[in-house]
């Protein structure tokens, strides 16, 4: 079955650090991935997106993030956190099924800043 | 352009009782998707409307749980009765077309809580 995972469930950085989320999935083939952010009381904001192409995506906010097929991965990077992104950072697989396309959200990482 | 609006932004009620959210999205955004999001977990599909038909309700508890879309604009998700792991925010989204990896949009979402 399709799944997608977040093994970290909260991370904590200081302020300037650099940053790494990871976020796995299970699939047979590549699915369209995206990392969304959310902040408190907001709704979910799309930070990137990959489908194909160059594995190294650029987003947002200076986020970036990598797709790795045979790791089945796509972390989210960040080289210098700012004190605005704490927040819940959810990854999402989107996989095709024969007449639609069914979207999973992972558990999230809740990622606080230290100034 | 106005984002997606839900309402209400809160809602508290008991159990067995029936409660109502609505949601206008993005004026022309032809999909129009339900998700619950309970604490401490990733938002979860219940519904997906292409215009005013049901593309995926696969997730949707339909005992307890419906959603419509008449006029495919707005749309309001029912739960009655209401159980206490209903508890969560209920978030909508909208996307242009519904095609595989478009952006979703989505609302502030609506915190419900069930005593």
């Amino acid at each position: 079955a399709q799944s997608v995972t977040q093994p970290d469930i909260h991370i904590t950085v200081s302020e300037g650090a650099s940053l790494e989320l990871r976020c796995n999935y299970s699939y047979g083939a590549t699915p369209y991935l995206f990392w969304y952010v959310q902040s408190p009381g907001q709704g979910l904001q799309l930070l990137l997106k990959y489908f194909s192409g160059d594995t190294l995506v650029q987003g947002i906010k200076g986020f970036e993030a990598e797709f790795k097929r045979s790791q089945s991965s796509f972390n989210l990077r960040k080289p210098s956190v700012h004190w605005s992104d704490a927040a819940e950072y959810f990854c999402a697989v989107v996989f095709m099924k024969t007449s639609y396309d069914k979207v999973i959200f992972g558990p999230g990482t809740s990622l606080s800043v230290i100034p | 352009e106005a984002g997606v609006a839900q309402s209400p932004r809160y809602k508290i009620i008991e159990k067995r009782q029936s409660v109502a959210f609505w949601c206008n999205p993005i004026s022309g955004h032809a999909t129009l998707y339900w998700y619950q999001q309970i604490l401490g977990q990733g938002p979860k599909l219940l519904i997906q409307f292409q215009n005013n038909g049901v593309v995926d309700d696969s997730q949707l508890p339909k005992d307890r749980f419906s959603a419509e879309r008449l006029k495919g604009v707005d749309s309001t998700l029912k739960i009655q009765p209401a159980k206490l792991e209903d508890s969560a925010v209920y978030l909508c989204a909208s996307s242009l077309r519904g095609q595989v990896g478009e952006t979703q949009y989505f609302g502030p979402g609506t915190r419900l809580l069930v005593l």
